[in-house]
């Protein structure tokens, strides 16, 4: 069975800091996303990676994947009240399972 | 526009009692999920139809049967509701090539009491 940690869980910090967001596993994963949910809604995705190595960057956003495909991080420079919310990595097997694995999700909170 | 709509929102319901939860989506996807989400905000995986037909069926009580009339109706029964299904059940699409994001509902809050 493939599972993804992430960690940490819960995070509260004041606006304009720095946070980094991990999401690994022992499992080869043929690419991740990340997601974010808002309260009452369900999640919306923020960026796909596919290749090991890879980085990609959204705004203050910049997301890693792993060389061998097993993490991925999510750093978020200089935080805003705006980027409060539920962050969520997903993970493709690389079986081909059609399956979408999630972690357990990190609960961010800044504070203005 | 919508793209996947799920009702009801909210469900508050008696043990033992059976509900359905509809989904629809207007992206024109092949493929469609039933996702839970706990308490602790973990999404697992419940099913999955590819044109109507069942792909993943992740040992799921039988009490939960999914139902696809066509590719973009995807619905939800459950029989017998038992405190423990309470949770948030989500619909979602998605091309079901590749790495094809999900495009998700915005949820059905299950209460049984």
């Amino acid at each position: 069975t493939q599972l993804l940690e992430q960690s940490p869980q819960f995070l509260s910090i004041q606006e304009g800091e720095n946070l980094t967001v991990y999401c690994n596993s022992s499992s080869v994963f043929s690419s991740l996303q990340w997601y974010r949910q808002e309260p009452g809604e369900g999640p919306v995705l923020l960026v796909t990676v596919v290749t090991g190595g890879e980085v990609k960057k959204l705004k203050r956003l910049t997301f890693q994947f792993g060389d061998a495909r097993k993490d991925s991080s999510l750093h978020i420079t200089a935080a805003q009240p705006g980027d409060t919310g539920l962050y969520l990595c997903a993970g493709w097997g690389s079986s081909n399972t059609g399956k979408l694995i999630f972690g357990q999700g990190t609960t961010l909170q800044v504070k203005p | 526009d919508t793209a996947v709509s799920q009702t009801p929102k909210y469900l508050v319901t008696q043990m033992g009692n059976d509900k359905s939860i509809k989904c629809e989506q207007n992206l024109g996807h092949d493929t469609m999920y039933w996702y839970k989400q706990d308490s602790k905000k973990f999404l697992k995986i419940m099913f999955s139809y590819n044109n109507k037909e069942l792909i993943i069926n992740e040992t799921v009580p039988n009490r939960f049967s999914p139902k696809s009339p066509d590719k973009a109706h995807l619905n939800l029964h459950i029989n017998s509701l038992e405190l423990g299904d309470s949770a948030v059940y989500f619909c979602a699409s998605n091309t079901g090539t590749g790495a094809s994001p999900l495009h998700f509902g915005n949820g059905t809050r299950l209460t049984v009491t």
